[in-house]
């Protein structure tokens, strides 16, 4: 399976800052996922990231708040910004696999203050 | 609304039994069903995957699809300490392979 490096594993960060997420894939994939899971709670899809083309977001989900980019076929970035407290989650890359698996990066784990 | 239900547990299991998981989808037109262990505070770790009807064994799991009565499930096998974690059941319904989750198991076996 591919290897997914997520970075940063954790961070403390003042509510209305932003922080850029960032995904790295060992190989290359075509699709890549961002998945949310708040406190206590199961993943959500955030959105769907295209190579060469703008992201896919889900139902409750908006660009201005989750930018995401990806740039080639082996990274992509999900931007978390003008952060509450709400929006304290952990944070996960995901890649598709050739039969359809999903493998998660270790996630970020954001508190915001 | 597409749903993925579990129930939340937790599911307390004596070490050296069975551990038996379930999981209900709404979605008909879902294809792909996995099965993901997640301990505290790490990411989801793919454990099974079944995309047929009938039973799918690998080790101490065996993951079982019934897409007539839209459920699946997992058996563990002569259960851990090591195997308490929680247990989410995800559905794909499209050849993208975005997934939706149920809200997880949580399973403790006690030794």
């Amino acid at each position: 399976s591919a290897v997914i490096s997520q970075k940063p594993s954790r961070d403390i960060c003042q509510r209305g800052t932003s922080l850029t997420i960032q995904c790295q894939v060992d190989s290359q994939v075509t699709m890549m996922f961002w998945y949310r899971q708040q406190p206590g709670q199961s993943l959500t899809l955030i959105a769907t990231a295209n190579q060469g083309s703008e992201a896919t977001y889900e139902s409750g989900f908006v660009i201005d708040k989750f930018p995401i980019s990806r740039p080639n076929l082996t990274f992509s970035t999900l931007t978390v910004s003008n952060m509450s407290p709400e929006d304290s989650s952990i944070y996960l890359c995901s890649v598709e696999e050739v039969a359809r698996e999903a493998f998660f990066g270790q996630g970020t784990r954001l508190t915001v203050v | 609304q597409k749903e993925v239900e579990q129930n939340s547990g937790p599911l307390s299991v004596p070490e050296g039994a069975i551990a038996s998981l379930n999981c209900t989808y709404s979605d008909r037109g879902s294809q792909s069903f996995f099965w993901y262990r997640q301990y505290s505070g790490k990411s989801p770790e793919l454990i099974m995957f079944i995309y047929s009807n009938g039973d799918k064994e690998d080790g101490r799991f065996t993951a079982q699809l019934n897409k007539a009565s839209q459920y699946v499930s997992l058996l563990i096998r002569d259960s851990q300490p090591s195997d308490s974690a929680t247990y989410l059941c995800a559905v794909g319904a499209d050849s993208w392979g975005k997934l939706q989750f149920g809200a997880g198991t949580q399973v403790v076996v006690t030794p």
